[in-house]
């Protein structure tokens, strides 16, 4: 199962963008990225997800390299309220889901 | 809605004793699964049901059962509880094509 891998953890600047790298060197062809958060001890939130291309929704941005072996979570404005644990994830198959040991990110006023 | 629930909250055993942590959602979700979630860690799936009566297992199925009562309840038992198994246990469901939802955690103090 492809692992991941990420920074233990970051601070940015509120207001700022927040770019949090992850490294899937090992992902196959048919596995999706996934992004999600986890505030204090609160269950996972979900944020994206992708395959190949590049996502965006309301919350992040998806960058996703061309070989598929890293992406960077960007969240554009950064608050007070994005301070958490940050996990990249590769889903192997339809239902399994690998957790790495993720990011957690500091927003600073 | 409720979404996902969890009981108990908080749960104390000593070792070799047994319980059973419980999981419902009212979101028609087909897919379920659990999760332990050790200090500092990452969460690491224990086994997931794809759909009503099947159940796999996932990353650290021993020690734990599962039972997928029907689409609403997925229920993760300790036989002989370990201190080894003290931890947070997540439950979560998914729709066919969407993402998971999270329950708020059960936290397992095994003495």
């Amino acid at each position: 199962d492809a692992k991941t891998t990420q920074p233990p953890s970051m601070d940015c600047a509120e207001g700022r963008a927040a770019n949090l790298p992850c490294n899937h060197s090992t992902i196959s062809g048919n596995e999706y990225v996934y992004w999600y958060r986890q505030i204090h001890s609160q269950g996972p939130q979900y944020i994206i997800h992708g395959l190949k291309n590049n996502e965006t929704n309301e919350m992040a941005s998806l960058i996703i390299t061309e070989d598929r072996k890293s992406s960077t979570l960007i969240l554009p404005h950064a608050t007070l309220r994005d301070t958490a644990v940050y996990y990249c994830i590769v889903r192997t198959g339809t239902y399994k889901y690998i957790f790495g040991t993720g990011t957690r990110l500091k927003v600073l006023a | 809605n409720a979404g996902v629930t969890q009981t108990p909250k908080f749960q104390v055993l000593k070792t070799g004793q047994s319980m059973t942590l419980q999981c419902a959602q009212d979101m028609n979700h087909n897919s379920m699964y659990w999760y332990r979630q050790d200090p500092g860690m990452g969460l690491r799936l224990i086994y997931y049901s794809a759909s009503e009566g099947t159940t796999d297992k996932g990353e650290v199925p021993n020690g734990y059962n599962v039972s997928r009562l029907n689409k609403r309840e997925f229920s993760l038992r300790l036989e002989s509880a370990a201190p080894s198994q003290t931890s947070v246990y997540f439950c979560a469901s998914r729709p066919e094509g969407g993402e998971q939802f999270f329950g708020p955690g059960t936290r397992l103090t095994v003495l």
